[in-house]
């Protein structure tokens, strides 16, 4: 169970065009959705939390209008990365949370991750 | 401001030893931390928690240690086996404040046969 799947798995782009990635919880409906970036050899690093229905919480430095993320259902979320240029190129992780007891904080499921390379 | 951190990037240990990870932080208002695991070109897997209100966790090989005062986790791993070899990533939370996971920069483990 708690299974969460990203499509693509990788994806390559001209500078200045979009690409989406979706974030999918496939066997359980998932309050929350996180998106995550992980730069080789170097921490994951939460970029936005996104709930089902409501507007996503950006971190501070991440541009909202750069990385627009929906969240349709309680099992899809989105990442359109607009305009992408090369320093965009990056992997990208999605996580989706079960909930967790009243002493644990909620158990995130992650997603295989994207590759995104901009050229 | 690296607030969890992962000084060791990489360790080796022979199969059947025991692999100890460690991990320290500089919050002192987390109060849970996790454990993942990745292998390349996957997202991480959740592999074993610990609230702050227990300074030990185990569950079948694994063993996460909790020590409060030097803001310091360890993950120990007996024994050994070479499917164990991925990254390993320490996380630390607090509870009830939106689930946030700030993450180390992993240890990459390998299992020698």
């Amino acid at each position: 169970g708690a299974v969460v799947s990203q499509h693509p798995s990788w994806v390559i782009c001209k500078s200045g065009t979009s690409v989406k990635i979706e974030c999918r919880s496939l066997d359980f409906q998932a309050t929350t959705m996180f998106w995550y970036r992980q730069f080789p050899k170097q921490s994951l690093m939460l970029m936005a939390t996104s709930n089902e229905g409501s507007k996503a919480t950006y971190e501070q430095g991440v541009e909202k209008d750069k990385f627009l993320i929906n969240h349709a259902s309680l099992t899809l979320s989105t990442l359109t990365v607009t305009s992408a240029h090369p320093e965009d190129s990056s992997f990208y992780i999605c996580s989706a949370t079960v909930a967790g007891g009243p002493n644990a904080v909620d158990t995130q499921y992650f997603g295989p991750g994207t590759r995104l390379t901009v050229l | 401001d690296q607030q969890v951190k992962q000084n060791s990037p990489s360790l080796s240990v022979q199969e059947g030893r025991i692999s100890i990870l460690n991990c320290d932080y500089t919050n002192s208002m987390f109060d849970y931390f996790l454990w993942y695991k990745k292998y390349p070109a996957e997202g991480p897997t959740f592999l074993i928690s610990i609230s702050s209100i227990k300074d030990k966790n185990e569950d079948g090989r694994f063993t996460v240690f909790l020590n409060k005062s030097a803001k310091h986790l360890s993950l120990h791993i007996v024994p050994s086996q070479p499917g164990d070899s991925a990254v390993y990533f320490c996380a630390a939370s607090r509870v009830n404040t939106g689930n946030q996971f700030y993450f180390g920069t992993g240890t990459s483990l390998t299992v020698i046969p």
